[in-house]
């Protein structure tokens, strides 16, 4: 059965850091495209960062420059590396597989059942 | 950035009652937009790809249609289990972007 479990989140104070987990099962990490999508209380779907198969990694310009995704072979795992973050970065952060087709078409996301970050002094 | 509106942002129906949710987007995408329900406290999960292809134990009430900028999601005779909040997704390039989302309740 594939399965995504995030940890990591928590309560955070403004300008600090936190490093979130996102443990898979049934399916490699390294032979997959992985997301990082958060959704702030009460609000819609926010895409953060994707990294590719190959390594390749993309970011929203909201979070660029403060957020690194990575991955650990090793472990089955993915990372979100949160640096200097701020009150509007509060929000649940999912980790997400994508779903692509035998011709490498971006069919959609099954996605975990999310970790809560919450940034405040 | 391509840009999802999606419309209405609310609506009260019936269980019973034929339900349609627009989503447009700002330029054209192909066929490349997916569809998600999220209930109160849980993960999305995708009901449609590629604009019109239901997942696997999506129940066939669920429709989804379109292609360019003009998509739409019908749920031709809401359940109670159906009562949620939608987002439609675009996949055709990144940052991938979401609708602002539309939530079903019960009239």
């Amino acid at each position: 059965e594939v399965q995504l479990v995030e940890t990591g989140g928590g309560l955070i104070q403004p300008g600090g850091s936190l490093r979130l987990s996102c443990t898979a099962s049934g399916f490699t990490v390294s032979s997959n495209y992985m997301n990082w999508v958060r959704q702030a209380p009460g609000k819609g779907l926010e895409w953060v960062s994707v990294i590719y198969a190959g390594g390749n990694t993309f970011y929203a310009d909201s979070v660029k420059g403060r957020f690194t995704i990575s991955r650990d072979n090793s472990k089955n795992t993915l990372y979100l590396q949160m640096n200097s973050l701020r009150a509007e970065d509060t929000a649940m952060y999912y980790c997400a597989r994508e779903i692509r087709d035998a011709y490498n078409e971006l069919l959609g996301h099954s996605w975990g059942q999310g970790t809560l970050v919450t940034v405040s002094s | 950035d391509i840009q999802l509106t999606q419309s209405p942002s609310f609506l009260s129906a019936s269980v019973g009652d034929r339900v349609t949710i627009t989503c447009r987007a700002s330029q054209g995408i192909r066929s490349s937009l997916a569809w998600y329900q999220q209930t109160t406290g849980k993960a999305p999960e995708l009901l449609i790809y590629t604009a019109s292809t239901l997942q696997s134990g999506v129940p066939s009430r669920f429709r989804g249609s379109g292609s360019g900028t003009e998509f739409t999601l019908t749920i031709s005779s809401l359940q109670p289990e159906d009562f949620a909040t939608y987002y439609c997704q675009q996949l055709n390039s990144y940052p991938l972007t979401f609708g602002g989302g539309t939530k079903v309740e019960i009239k």
